[in-house]
Order: C-alpha cells, then sequence, then structure tokens
C-alpha cells in the first residue's frame, strides 16, 4: 500500500485548460511537498506547504495543504505545454523516525498545444 | 542545474555483479539522501548520511550499503545484483538534514541496467 496516493496517475489536457491533481494519505504529514520531474532528470521541488489548510501559490500553480495535514492539491490555471511532466508529491511522516522523503507515483501530465 | 553530481550517468553491468555510485553534494550542505526510482515502486527513500554518519535508513536492501566521506561526498555500493535492480538512483542534498522542512535538491541520476 502506497503511503501517499496520487490521482489521476495520467492527464493529457488541452492548452488553455485548468487542472487538479491530488495526494492523499491516511497519515498525517509534518510537511508536503510537490516536485516536478522532467525525463531524464531529478525532481525539483515546486512548493512545501507545512500548516494545515495552508494555501500557495506559484504563478499559475496553487497549492493547498489539507487542514488535517492528509492530502494536499494541486491546481493549474490555464495550463500550457510547459507544464508537461511528472508531478511528485512527497512528505515526511507526522513523528516517522527517518527524514527521507516519501513519494507518491505521481501524476504524468501532458499538455498538448 | 541543482549543484548536486552524480557519476556515472549510465551503468550497465550483468547480474552478480558490484556496483558503486558516487555523489558530490552541493557546496555546504551536509546531509546526502539516496533513492530508487524504478517503474512499478516510483521513488523510494533508501538511505541518508548527515556529516558523515547515517542518520535514517529506508527501504534499503542488505545488498546495498552507502557512505560519506569527509569532504561529503557519498558512495552507494550495490552487490549481488539483480535483473529488479535496475532503475534510477538519485542523490539529493540538504543543508541541515531535516527532511520534512529541509529543501532537498536532487541530482540528475544514475541509470542502471542490470542484464
Amino acid at each position: 500500500t502506497q503511503l501517499l496516493e496520487q490521482s489521476p496517475q495520467f492527464l493529457s489536457i488541452q492548452e488553455g485548460e485548468n487542472l487538479t491533481v491530488y495526494c492523499n494519505s491516511s497519515s498525517v504529514f509534518s510537511s508536503l511537498q510537490w516536485y516536478r520531474q522532467e525525463p531524464g532528470e531529478g525532481p525539483v521541488l515546486l512548493v512545501t506547504v507545512v500548516t494545515g489548510g495552508e494555501v500557495k501559490k506559484l504563478k499559475r500553480l496553487t497549492f493547498q495543504f489539507g487542514d488535517a495535514r492528509k492530502d494536499s492539491s494541486l491546481h493549474i490555471t490555464a495550463a500550457q505545454p510547459g507544464d508537461t511532466g511528472l508531478y511528485l508529491c512527497a512528505g515526511v511522516e507526522w513523528g516517522g523516525g527517518a527524514d527521507g522523503l516519501t513519494f507518491g507515483k505521481g501524476t504524468h501530465l501532458i499538455i498538448q498545444p | 542545474d541543482s549543484g548536486v553530481t552524480q557519476t556515472p550517468k549510465h551503468l550497465i553491468t550483468a547480474t552478480g555483479q558490484r556496483v558503486t555510485l558516487r555523489c558530490s553534494p552541493r557546496s555546504g550542505d551536509l546531509s546526502v539522501y539516496w533513492y530508487q526510482q524504478s517503474l512499478d515502486q516510483g521513488l523510494q527513500f533508501l538511505i541518508q548520511y548527515y556529516n558523515g554518519e547515517e542518520r535514517a535508513k529506508g527501504n534499503i536492501l542488505e545488498r546495498f550499503s552507502a557512505q560519506q566521506f569527509p569532504d561529503l561526498h557519498s558512495e552507494l555500493n550495490l552487490s549481488s545484483l539483480e535483473l529488479g535492480d535496475s532503475a534510477l538512483y538519485f542523490c539529493a542534498s540538504s543543508a541541515k538534514g531535516r527532511g520534512s522542512t529541509d529543501t532537498q535538491y536532487f541530482g540528475p541520476g544514475t541509470r542502471l541496467t542490470v542484464l
């Protein structure tokens, strides 16, 4: 069982459309992070959310951390082909012994021109 | 460019062999993490070092080991390789080693293929 479940697994939409990607868990997290990974490269951090209910915006990307610190969402407005990539959520479990990140399996996003 | 370097970029070897992957963290970062990325399991945390000492272990097999040297570079040793060990191996570094709030910067990865 994956500790962090991401949905959808694959998403292909047209340029200009809006989309939301979800990251859910039954566990509480100290923080959740969103990464974007392109083929042949390592993940690149987009944002870290720390406080339950927190909302952060990064240009056309809006990130939200659930009130109970168990889930998060990423909303992209007016998607562009440059947004194409693998979006990963990751976190450190509250009270967990390891500081290594637990990752979801990711959402493969394709924005078609 | 994250500032984390990994060598080699690609590695092809046979079952039963042993390989060493190398990672140099960003300048000033004390903590190094190793991750394995495969199609079926996704990104999995293997092990973390902080200033030369092992700090945390994840899903690392007994056939795998790592160390961090005084100059802070790290090596991941994989032995008795199996076909299922074929994956991308990423190294990440962070300043303080606190995974919950410390930003981890990932290297470009080493693609290991076991034939």
